[in-house]
Formats: C-alpha cells, sequence, structure tokens
C-alpha cells in the first residue's frame, strides 16, 4: 500500500520564477493538507483541501495557492518566488469521511519536495 | 489548538529507555494529544496518540498524567533508527469541515540523540 508520494524531490528555481509541487495522498485518504518547513523549524500549516476545495489555510499569501483533483490528489502552485520560500514543502493525507472530522485523526506525510529560491 | 512545551534536545544510549516529557497546562477537556517523530531528511511520522488513558502500540507508549497538563512519550528501548525530532501536538474532539482538521502546529519539538 502506497503512503504519500510527492514530486518532484528537488528543485532549483531562481527569484520570480513560479513552481508547482504534487502531491498523491495515501490510498483511502480524502484530505490533503500542505506544509512548509524551513531549515530547523518545525513545519507551518499552509492550507487543507478536501472535496476539491480549500478548506483552511494557514498564514500564507495568496502567491501560495492550489488545488485538489476527483482523484484526490493535489498540487500546491506558488508565484513570484521569493528567496525566503526555500524550504521543505511537505504533503499530508488524512480521511475525513463523513463524520467530519475527529481529534484522533492520523496524517500521513510524504517525504516532502526540496525547493531551493536562488 | 493549544500550546505544548517540549526540551529541545535528548540523549539516549542504546536498548536503553527514553522519556519524552511534554507539558500542555492549557490543554480542554477534549484535546487529544498526538505524537510525530521526523528522521533525518524524512516527513513527520505518526508516533502514538491518546486521550486520558495510557495508550501502548507496537512503536511506543503515552503515559498521559492523571490532570493532563503533561504527558510522557515513552520508547522502550531505544535504537540508532529512533533517533529524530519529537512533537507533541494537541488536537481538537471535533471539528468541523471548515475548522482545524488538517492543522497541526508543530513546535520545535525535542531532538532526540541515541548513542551506540
Amino acid at each position: 500500500d502506497a503512503g504519500v508520494t510527492q514530486s518532484p524531490t528537488h528543485l532549483i528555481k531562481t527569484r520570480g520564477q513560479q513552481v508547482t509541487l504534487r502531491c498523491s495522498p495515501k490510498s483511502g485518504h480524502d484530505t490533503v493538507s500542505w506544509y512548509q518547513q524551513a531549515l530547523g523549524q518545525g513545519p507551518q500549516f499552509i492550507f487543507q483541501y478536501y472535496e476539491e476545495e480549500e478548506r483552511q489555510r494557514g498564514n500564507f499569501p495568496d502567491r501560495f495557492s492550489g488545488h485538489q483533483f476527483p482523484n484526490y490528489s493535489s498540487e500546491l502552485n506558488v508565484n513570484a518566488l521569493l528567496l525566503g520560500d526555500s524550504a521543505l514543502y511537505l504533503c499530508a493525507s488524512s480521511l475525513l469521511g463523513l463524520g467530519g472530522g475527529s481529534g484522533a485523526n492520523v496524517l500521513t506525510f510524504g517525504a516532502g519536495s526540496r525547493l531551493t529560491v536562488l | 489548538d493549544a500550546k505544548t512545551t517540549q526540551p529541545n534536545s535528548m540523549e539516549s544510549n542504546e536498548e536503553e529507555p527514553v522519556h519524552l516529557p511534554c507539558n500542555h497546562s492549557t490543554i480542554s477537556g477534549t484535546d487529544y494529544i498526538h505524537w510525530y517523530r521526523q528522521l533525518p531528511s524524512q516527513g513527520p511520522e505518526y508516533v502514538i496518540h491518546g486521550l486520558t488513558s495510557n495508550v501502548n502500540n507496537r512503536m511506543a507508549s503515552l503515559a498521559i498524567a492523571e490532570d493532563r497538563k503533561s504527558s510522557t512519550l515513552i520508547l522502550h528501548r531505544a535504537t540508532l533508527r529512533d533517533a529524530a525530532v519529537y512533537y507533541c501536538i494537541l488536537r481538537a474532539l471535533h471539528m468541523n469541515y471548515g475548522g482545524s482538521q488538517g492543522n497541526l502546529i508543530f513546535g520545535k519539538g525535542t531532538k532526540l540523540s541515541v548513542k551506540p
């Protein structure tokens, strides 16, 4: 049973460019969340997608956008890249299902996409 | 989600038990206590969670104080592969679709080093 897969694993961009990162959730999961992890810090929540809609968003500018497809996979797009966007971008999936969520709900993370902005 | 406090780092010897503490004095009565860990060059990995009673699984044990203001993650026999950053996180019991279901609030965690 494949877990969460992310692509690409590493990429280098220059300031002002745009980037798209991709995520396939764990089989059976319907919800995808994205996190940004700067070096030496804990992951920071960007946003969550469920039923192809953004359900919650962290404190990130509109340059960060996303999409969820009918097969539950997801993309994270970042426009007008800044040097400070250099980080590990993590995708996590979970099953929200019909219950509306529970504090017992567990997330499965991918290995991340390492973005370097020069 | 309520805030947690963990030591920045801890050391352990291989094959000895490890007790990783977490303080969460502002926990609400319906918050679950979750632990994740992040091995080098990997994404976070779920370890264990609990609400009021102590919990055991194949990876670890979770001991929850009677007043729930603190908890301890117990690795019974540390191995070199347990060297990681361990995060203690609180999650609300009931979350709506528009609520914080996907929003794990990570601190800096505890970096565990295991010596051979």
